[in-house]
């Protein structure tokens, strides 16, 4: 089984201020894990994942995520926040059986200028 | 490269009728997803089709079916429409089995 938790239904900071959007998992084999954001009134946009090697990913609009295997998270990070980044955020994850990811339920940002 | 097409964006029906939404797959995905999104329970999976063939099934009831064609495109079909299926319908092809998810704008649906 499969599951993921974002803890956060919403997320505020101040533009400029670093970001992190928590996410933790539970799988039965070595995790597949994923970031989406999600803009209002359009799909999901992939925005980085980890599936091997370094625990620190980098992805699009200077986003990145940190694998910590203890403490079986993945959370989401930007050095300086901007009001364009306001949107939901979505973690998924999968084990290396299952070719359908689950979804959390989404943490929204809101990035206040 | 063209992206996730989905149509229609937004539609209305009414309980009991039914409902037929489209997606076009970016080209040489073979994997096609569905899924709903609604306020109370989140992404829902709903299918997931590979080389037309329907790999996997969410918990949703029979009212709701798909099918994938030759060309990867594939449609999601819903009948005798319940105020419930009020959602964003969204649809997502990808590469291969490691790769993620790309998804189209969505459907709206709004049954009255």
């Amino acid at each position: 089984a499969q599951s993921v938790a974002q803890p956060e239904d919403q997320v505020n900071v101040a533009e400029g201020n670093p970001l992190t959007v928590k996410c933790t998992y539970s799988v039965s084999g070595n995790p597949y894990l994923f970031w989406y954001v999600q803009y209002p009134n359009r799909g999901l946009q992939f925005l980085l994942k980890y599936i091997t090697g370094d625990n620190l990913v980098k992805g699009s609009y200077g986003f990145e995520a940190e694998f910590n295997k203890s403490q079986t998270s993945f959370h989401l990070k930007k050095p300086s926040a901007l009001v364009s980044d306001s949107a939901l955020y979505f973690c998924a994850v999968r084990d290396g059986g299952s070719y359908i990811p689950t979804f959390g339920r989404g943490t929204s940002l809101i990035v206040h200028p | 490269k063209a992206g996730v097409t989905q149509t229609p964006r937004y539609l209305i029906k009414t309980r009991g009728q039914q409902v037929t939404l489209s997606c076009s797959p970016i080209s040489g995905h073979r994997s096609v997803s569905w899924y709903q999104q609604t306020p109370g329970q989140g992404l829902q999976f709903l299918f997931e089709y590979f080389s037309e063939t329907q790999r996997n099934k969410g918990n949703f009831p029979g009212r709701f079916s798909g099918r994938q064609f030759s060309n990867s495109r594939s449609e999601m079909n819903v009948s005798t429409l319940e105020l419930g299926d009020s959602a964003l319908y969204l649809c997502a092809s990808s590469f291969s089995e490691d790769g993620e998810l790309f998804f189209g704008e969505g459907s709206r649906l709004t049954v009255l």
